[in-house]
């Protein structure tokens, strides 16, 4: 069982708007520690798409943007495109662990 | 432009040791604004932190793992390294080595692509 919660699964039609959110607690996200998000094609390493809860590194298109908020942060991605279709990971710090923590992952569709 | 790349064995026997490499080119392994890591991925599952190193030779091990675990720090090859003991199958994975700010434990900006371990006799 991860520590950050996520959705198993979302989906959403192209050109729709779409949501993940990750709900951590006290000792992570509640914290004040960033949140990160990652993107996995299948087969590949996690990609950083979204970084300090709503900064995108540099080629990563505006469509995805990210917040925080208490204990959760969420990811979304306007305007959907097939190429969109993957994993996504939110990942922070926990001090119980002193060490990095993901999310369980979402596996976004595109219908 | 930083690559990281992981090397070692795909297939480990039940009850022995796994060992991997992690080779890092295109920057310095001995910068203080990064840790270096180690995070698998079972077949089929979500992504899990094994552990960090430090250039300086600290570690954190996640305490799931912390009895069976060392991770080293080789600065004069540019390399760090994970050794997982008494290894089951549940240990079957593909184990990605990776680069971490260390700046309040921030952002995992890059990644190696990743290698298999299969534990099986």
């Amino acid at each position: 069982q991860s520590v950050l919660t996520q959705p198993p699964s979302v989906s959403g039609a192209p050109g729709q708007r779409v949501t993940i959110s990750c709900t951590g607690s006290s000792s992570n996200i509640g914290a004040r520690y960033d949140v990160h998000w990652y993107q996995q094609l299948p087969g590949t390493a996690p990609k950083l798409i979204i970084y300090g809860n709503n900064n995108r590194p540099s080629g990563v298109p505006d469509r995805f943007s990210g917040s925080k908020s208490g204990t959760s942060a969420s990811l979304a991605i306007t305007g959907l495109q097939a190429e969109d279709e993957a994993d996504y990971y939110c990942q922070s710090y926990d001090t119980s662990l002193s060490g990095w923590v993901f999310g369980g992952g979402t596996k976004l569709t595109v219908l | 432009q930083l690559q990281l790349q992981e090397s070692g064995p795909g297939l480990v026997k039940p009850s022995e040791t796994l060992s991997l490499t992690c080779t890092v080119s295109g920057g310095s392994i001995s910068s203080s604004s990064y840790y270096w890591g180690w995070i698998r991925q079972p077949p089929g599952k979500g992504l899990e932190w094994i552990g960090s190193i430090y250039y300086s030779g600290s570690t954190y091990y996640n305490p799931s793992l912390k009895s069976r675990l060392t991770i080293s720090v080789d600065t004069s090859k540019n390399q760090f390294s994970l050794k997982l003991s008494s290894v089951t199958a549940a240990d079957t994975a593909v184990y990605y080595c990776a680069r971490g700010y260390s700046s309040s434990w921030s952002k995992i900006d890059c990644w190696g692509q990743g290698t298999l371990v299969t534990v099986s006799s």
